[in-house]
C-alpha cells in the first residue's frame, strides 16, 4: 500500500526556521517525483514545486522560488521542505504526493502556524 | 501562466440528481488534466488524470470529458459522501502545475 505519512503539525514564530518532512512507504521511492502543495486558511491548492528523490531533481514554482528548499533523502524514503526565515504569510497546510503531473496519492497534510 | 477556470463557484444539487462542474484552461493543456475531491479538513484526492481517466478505487459516477481547453467533471447520480470542493489542475505546462479555483458542491 502507497503510503505518504507526514511530521506532525507545528508553531513557530516569525523569523525561525523550520522543516517538514514527508516519508514515503510501498512503493520505489526513488522513481516518482514528491510534490509539495500549499492551502492557505480557507483556500485553494497551489503546487509549490516537485522533487525528484533519484537524483534530488528540483523545480520549484516561480512564487516559491528563493522562499523555501525542498529536499531528499533517498536512503530514509524522505523529502523535505524547509524555510530559513518564517513569516505570518506562511501559516498554512503543507501537503506532499506523489506525482506524476498530477498528485495520485497524498499525505495527510502538516499545518505550519507562524505567529508571534 | 496558464490560467485554470472553474465555474460554478458553488453548486446546489439534490442528491440522486446529475452534477456537472466545468473547468477551462487560458491556452490548452491538450488531455494533461486531473480532478481531485477535497472535503472539510483532509487532504485532496484523486479522481480524474488524463482527463477521462478514474483513479483507482473511484466509483463509476464519476466521470470526466474534454481536451484542450475546456474540461468538464460529471457526477452522474450524487451521494451524500459526495458534498466536497472539487478542483481541476492542469500538467501539460511547466511552470508550474496550476489549479483551478475550485468548484463548492453542496447539498440542496
Amino acid at each position: 500500500e502507497v503510503q505518504l505519512v507526514q511530521s506532525g503539525a507545528e508553531v513557530k514564530k516569525p523569523g525561525e526556521s523550520l522543516k517538514i518532512s514527508c516519508k514515503g512507504s510501498g512503493y520505489s521511492f526513488t522513481s516518482y517525483w514528491i510534490a509539495w502543495v500549499r492551502q492557505m486558511p480557507g483556500k485553494g491548492l497551489e503546487w509549490m514545486g516537485i522533487i525528484y528523490p533519484g537524483d534530488s531533481d528540483t523545480r520549484y514554482s516561480p512564487s516559491f522560488q528563493g522562499q523555501v528548499t525542498m529536499s531528499a533523502d533517498k536512503s530514509i524514503s524522505t523529502a523535505y521542505l524547509q524555510w530559513s526565515s518564517l513569516k505570518a504569510s506562511d501559516t498554512a497546510m503543507y501537503y506532499c504526493a506523489r506525482a506524476s503531473g498530477y498528485g495520485d496519492y497524498w499525505g495527510q497534510g502538516t499545518l505550519v502556524t507562524v505567529s508571534s | 501562466e496558464i490560467v485554470m477556470t472553474q465555474s460554478p463557484g458553488t453548486l446546489s444539487v439534490s442528491p440522486g440528481e446529475r452534477a456537472t462542474l466545468s473547468c477551462r484552461a487560458s491556452q490548452s493543456v491538450s488531455s494533461n488534466l486531473a480532478w481531485y475531491q477535497q472535503k472539510p479538513g483532509q487532504a485532496p484526492r484523486l479522481l480524474i488524470y488524463g482527463a477521462s481517466t478514474r483513479a483507482t478505487g473511484i466509483p463509476a459516477r464519476f466521470s470526466g470529458s474534454g481536451s484542450g481547453t475546456e474540461f468538464t467533471l460529471t457526477i452522474s447520480s450524487l451521494q451524500s459522501e459526495d458534498f466536497a470542493v472539487y478542483y481541476c489542475q492542469q500538467y501539460n505546462n511547466w511552470p508550474p502545475y496550476i489549479f483551478g479555483q475550485g468548484t463548492k458542491l453542496e447539498i440542496k
